[in-house]
């Protein structure tokens, strides 16, 4: 059964980057897939974020800062959620998202802004 | 501007029924594919079940799939889902979210409803 990994917890300071990974089970290749990312803030659903396949094919969510961005690390078979210039207003739960056959949440990373 | 509003949940008992609904508007409700998702109480998303614009093509989590029944009514511009045989794992809040196109196919859900909370107790 595939399953999207995600570290619980992250931190970063304002101003500078975070990393967000989402490591896929060996049964899916990470090259093969889109990877869609959303943020939830506390009492709030979800929001669409982005989506990385290649440098080619990528998207932005609506009104979607660009210092958000994806990309994958495919010897680790890991997608990758990238913030750059990190604000207060960044801290939020990420998940990262595959759709293999059925559509697969990883579990999600919290991200502390220090 | 796309709204979806979820019907309000509440309490059931284990083993009892419960049927939700998404009301959407501010987009051409039956050429875009829905999704529920939920999120138990302090836990990750969880996709639970998408259908098709044309309501043709249904999609379940193996975790409901034959205890839940996803549905749409395009004259109403109203998304359902019908779930039976509920237990304690059931409880949680229930995201309806939009597709951009009219098939369930590889795309992002980019809207969604704020969600209604389930829970299922004795």
């Amino acid at each position: 059964q595939p399953v999207l990994t995600q570290p619980p917890s992250s931190s970063a300071s304002l101003g500078e980057s975070a990393r967000i990974t989402c490591i896929l089970s060996s049964d899916i290749n990470v090259g093969n897939y889109r990877i869609y990312w959303y943020q939830q803030k506390p009492g709030s659903p979800p929001r669409y974020l982005l989506y990385y396949y290649s440098d080619s094919d990528k998207g932005q969510g609506s009104g979607v800062p660009s210092r958000f961005s994806g990309s994958k690390d495919v010897s680790a078979n890991t997608g990758i959620l990238l913030i750059s210039g990190l604000q207060s207003e960044d801290e939020a739960d990420y998940y990262c998202v595959v759709w293999p056959s059925n559509i697969l949440f990883g579990g999600g990373t919290k991200l502390t802004v220090l | 501007e796309v709204q979806l509003l979820e019907s309000a949940g509440g309490l059931v008992q284990p083993g009892g029924s419960l049927r939700l609904s998404c009301a959407a508007s501010g987009f051409i409700f039956s050429d875009c594919a829905m999704t529920w998702v939920r999120q138990a109480p302090g836990k990750g998303l969880e996709w639970v079940s998408a259908i098709s614009g044309s309501g043709s093509s249904t999609y379940y989590a193996d975790s409901v799939k034959g205890r839940f029944t996803i549905s749409r009514d395009n004259s109403k511009k109203t998304l359902f889902l019908q779930m039976n045989s509920l237990s304690a794992q059931d409880t949680a809040t229930y995201y309806c979210a939009k597709l951009p196109g009219i098939e369930v196919a590889v795309s992002p859900f980019d809207d969604w409803g704020q969600g209604t909370l389930v829970t299922v107790s004795s």
